[in-house]
């Protein structure tokens, strides 16, 4: 059973306006989560990363909010630029083991 | 550090061959995950290592499949017979188990089984 989700397998933003990327889980022991940024060919590279104690974590353009209560996530990218156009997995663990993906978000940047 | 290493970066075999991908983590790394992708299911996690032992082989699809890790620098995935359904791209990562920080993705191997 799929324990992380992301429901929008697609999404499309035009450069310079804010991208939103949504992440629902199911296991409220995970209390680490992280966003992982894939091109086609290559291996899902790190983005970012939150812990369960802050619900906000900001690194540049992106910035992940957490929401415990409704166990979902989301990423924001402010500005978006069309290097960023990717496959964005959301990721889940817990005690730092087990890492669990989900199915990932197409973005695609229009310039 | 070279990162994590998989070789081969394609493979094309046909059904019932066996099927053997290979893995080295990065050094100092502890704990080795293997993932396959599909657009069904994402990033599906097959086994992970810590300390060369196989913690949680529970998302292995079947016994078709084996994964080993004799030393700390060296995995492999075996598909015994391989199945056109097993088509897709495996991924090894790794990660210093002292930080749990995140994982390291090598470039995986894309497998088509014909």
């Amino acid at each position: 059973d799929q324990q992380v989700k992301q429901n929008s397998p697609s999404l499309s933003v035009q450069e310079g306006r804010i991208s939103i990327l949504n992440c629902d889980y199911t296991n409220s022991m995970f209390d680490y989560f992280l966003w992982y940024k894939k091109y086609p060919a290559e291996g899902p590279t790190f983005l970012i990363s939150i812990s369960s104690i802050k619900d906000k974590n900001e690194d540049g353009r992106f910035t992940v909010f957490l929401n415990k209560s409704a166990k979902h996530l989301s990423l924001h990218i402010v500005p978006s630029q069309p290097g960023d156009s990717a496959v964005y997995f959301c990721a889940a663990s817990y005690s730092g083991n087990q890492f669990y993906f989900g199915t990932g978000t197409s973005l695609t940047v229009i310039p | 550090d070279a990162g994590v290493i998989q070789s081969p970066r394609h493979e094309v075999t046909e059904m019932g061959q066996e099927v053997t991908l290979r893995c080295k983590p990065i050094s100092g790394h502890n704990s080795l995950f293997w993932y396959r992708q599909t657009m069904m299911r994402g990033l599906e996690l097959l086994i992970y290592f810590n300390n060369n032992v196989p913690i949680d082989d529970s998302g292995m699809p079947e016994d078709r499949f084996s994964a080993k890790m004799p030393n700390a620098s060296f995995s492999t995935l075996k598909i015994q017979p391989s199945e056109p359904r097993d088509s897709a791209v495996y991924f090894c990562a790794s990660i210093d188990g002292s930080t749990n920080e995140k994982l390291f993705f090598g470039s995986g191997t894309q497998l088509s089984v014909l």
